[in-house]
């Protein structure tokens, strides 16, 4: 069964700081990642994915997030925080291997950016 | 190009009735999800819908249920409400089966149910 851990509920960090937030997967096969933000009273917004390729993936507004095979990981990151990155990100996985399988979200980090 | 739209916004309901929820994918998007999402239980799917068929279904009791029309809308049902359906009920629309294309979701709509 797939799985999506996001080991801290909270992240806080200081304007113009470098963020992380993190993600660990287990999926039987290969892996489809995914990063999602949520603003309040909002949907998701989609901010970028891995399928195959460079470990490095950019996506919108500065984020990037890196793909670790032998750690499961998929940790987001931005070199530096803005206040209006504060939101809640999700982290999600889908099964390459298992087309039948569906997306599954981690829990979310509430990211809180200080000015 | 318009993004995915959800009606209505926000719905209060009492026990025991039933409702039903409208989605409107992106323009050319086949693929509709649906996800409820609590404060206790996050992001959790509920099914997914691809040329007017069901093509996954998540782990919820058969009050829910939804369908997808030939112009890729979806609505979404769910009867006999429960106190613990209040939640935010998210749509998403993809190309095709979301495989590894991403998901673009709706405001969603905010049950309430007393």
């Amino acid at each position: 069964a797939q799985s999506v851990a996001q080991p801290e509920d909270q992240v806080n960090v200081a304007e113009g700081n470098p963020l992380t937030v993190k993600c660990t997967y287990s999926v039987s096969g290969n892996p489809y990642l995914f990063w999602y933000v949520q603003y309040p009273n909002r949907g998701l917004q989609f901010l970028l994915k891995y399928i195959t390729g460079d470990n490095l993936v950019k996506g919108s507004y500065g984020f990037e997030a890196e793909f670790n095979k032998s750690q499961t990981s998929f940790h987001l990151k931005k070199p530096s925080a803005l206040v209006s990155d504060s939101a809640l990100y999700f982290c999600a996985v889908r099964d390459l291997d298992n087309y039948g399988q569906n997306f599954v979200f981690g829990p979310g980090t509430r990211l809180s950016v200080l000015p | 190009k318009a993004g995915v739209t959800q009606t209505p916004r926000y719905l209060i309901k009492t026990r025991g009735q039933q409702v039903t929820l409208s989605c409107s994918p992106i323009s050319g998007h086949r693929s509709v999800s649906w996800y409820q999402q609590t404060p206790g239980q996050g992001l959790q799917f509920l099914f997914e819908y691809f040329s007017e068929t069901q093509r996954n279904k998540g782990n919820f009791p058969g009050r829910f249920s939804g369908r997808q029309f030939s112009n890729s809308r979806s609505e979404m049902n769910v009867s006999t409400l429960e106190l613990g359906d209040s939640a935010l009920y998210l749509c998403a629309s993809s190309l095709e089966l979301a495989g590894g294309r991403e998901q673009f979701f709706g405001p969603g709509t905010r049950l309430t149910v007393l």
